[in-house]
């Protein structure tokens, strides 16, 4: 267990709508990252973010944004969603804003 | 130049012999190279890291071998064992004038350990 949360587990949905992920990361880390895995494009960089800002931006599509509380959960936001969207979204945390990063569960994601 | 190249793609190995997973990387601004072991159904784990000061990296059954100068990297599992068996990620990241640690990982490895 990397004590890396995420919920939900699975999230099934329809295309056009939206969805929130969350992510609750390690105590005491303060830099949360998102990733996206498909079986096309592998593991792949969204955002990070750092004590409640952004500070680096990946591939990340306009339709998904995220954001950091100031308790430092973060949440993933994925809206007009697509079939192409469907993929494992992961969370990761660091206690800085580089090197060693623990990785969530995952949010499995199916857009019907 | 972002990319990081990782082969095989799979990997079918004996129980008790040796896997290697080898990676090669362009930007010579990245500092941090870690492995990530990933089961189905689970999110990657941390394995072993290791950073461009050092050519070798041993932590139990696991060895990061770092070439800087050939901009590769390798992951060695000695003794395989059937509970190896997952999908390796190599990644490589770089801290930059932003402080961003951000993984760019490897297609990644899946390995077969046979009893």
């Amino acid at each position: 267990d990397s004590g890396v949360t995420q919920t939900p587990k699975h999230l099934i949905t329809a295309t056009g709508q939206r969805v929130t992920l969350r992510c609750s990361p390690r105590s005491g880390d303060l830099s949360v990252y998102w990733y996206q895995q498909s079986l096309d494009q592998g593991l792949q960089f969204l955002i990070q973010y750092y004590n409640g800002e952004e500070r680096a931006k990946g591939n990340i599509l306009e339709r998904f944004s995220a954001q950091q509380f100031p308790d430092l959960h973060s949440e993933l936001n994925l809206s007009s969603l697509e079939l192409g969207d469907s993929a494992l979204y992961f969370c990761a945390s660091s206690p800085q804003g580089w090197g060693e990063q623990f990785f969530g569960p995952g949010t499995r994601l199916t857009v019907l | 130049q972002q990319q990081v190249k990782q082969s095989p793609q799979s990997l079918i190995v004996q129980k008790g012999g040796i896997s290697i997973i080898n990676c090669a990387y362009e930007n010579t601004a990245f500092d941090y190279f870690p492995w990530y072991q990933q089961f189905p159904g689970k999110g990657p784990a941390l394995l072993i890291a290791i950073r461009p000061d050092v050519s070798e990296k041993k932590e139990g059954r696991f060895t990061i071998s770092f070439n800087k100068s050939a901009k590769q990297f390798s992951l060695h599992i000695m003794d395989s064992q059937p509970g190896d068996s997952a999908t390796y990620f190599c990644a490589a990241s770089s801290r930059g004038s932003g402080n961003t640690g951000k993984l760019i990982f490897g297609q990644g490895t899946t390995l077969q350990v046979k009893p």
